[in-house]
């Protein structure tokens, strides 16, 4: 069975711009959340979709958003990026939403020069 | 209080030595235990999971709740180099926990050969 998958894996923007994060559950999945993780402040909750709706959000400021499509595929975007948005970006799925066990994707780095 | 409190080391030990890391939570809601491993600029890889109380083993790996005290442990023999990651605690209990799953900071651990 595939697992998680992420793409790309690497983004390097400049300040001001927007990004888009793609993510593919693992099937059967309908639960995708997907986390913001720094060395310092280690994973940081962004938001979860669960069939399509989003289910639960983070502390992060509208800039933020996401998307679930009818295939549990993923997205999430960053607009007028800032120097403090570089991280990793991890997407993670789960059967049910916020409950059983949740399998990581490799991550995007997002690199904001 | 934070719902997940884990110590972030680091942890540094002698090749072949046992490891215990740990975790304690304050929601007696939560059902599914994870410990999840993590190389550097990589995506967690789940390690363990457990389902309510008790023991469960895979190879050197041991995973233990203590539902009664809120507690959880993953032990690591006969420990190698390749450990050498952080460790991240994980749980989620669906609704009953705000159908969000809840992350430990992570613990480094250095294996030295």
């Amino acid at each position: 069975k595939a697992g998680v998958t992420q793409t790309p894996r690497y983004l390097i923007k400049t300040r001001g711009q927007q990004v888009t994060l793609s993510c593919s559950p693992i099937s059967g999945h309908r639960s995708v959340s997907w986390y913001q993780q720094t060395p310092g402040q280690g994973l940081q909750f962004l938001f979860e979709y669960f069939s399509e709706t989003q289910r639960n959000k983070g502390n992060f400021p509208g800039r933020f958003s996401g998307r679930q499509f009818s295939n549990s595929r993923s997205e999430m975007n960053v607009s007028t990026l800032e120097l403090g948005d570089s991280a990793l970006y991890l997407c993670a799925s789960s059967w049910f939403s916020g409950g059983g066990i949740e399998f990581f994707g490799p991550g995007t780095r997002l690199t904001v020069l | 209080q934070k719902e997940v409190e884990q110590d972030p080391g680091p942890l540094s030990v002698p090749e072949g030595a046992i490891v215990s890391l740990n975790c304690t939570y304050s929601n007696s809601a939560f059902q599914y235990f994870m410990w999840y491993r993590q190389y550097s600029r990589k995506g967690p890889e789940l390690l363990m999971y457990t389902y309510s109380s008790g023991n469960k083993e895979d190879g050197r790996f041991t995973a233990q709740v203590d539902k009664s005290s809120k507690y959880i442990s993953l032990f690591i023999r006969d420990s190698q180099p390749s450990d050498s990651a952080t460790y991240l605690c994980a749980m989620s209990g669906g609704y009953d926990t705000g159908n969000q799953f809840y992350f430990g900071t992570g613990t480094s651990l250095t294996v030295i050969p």
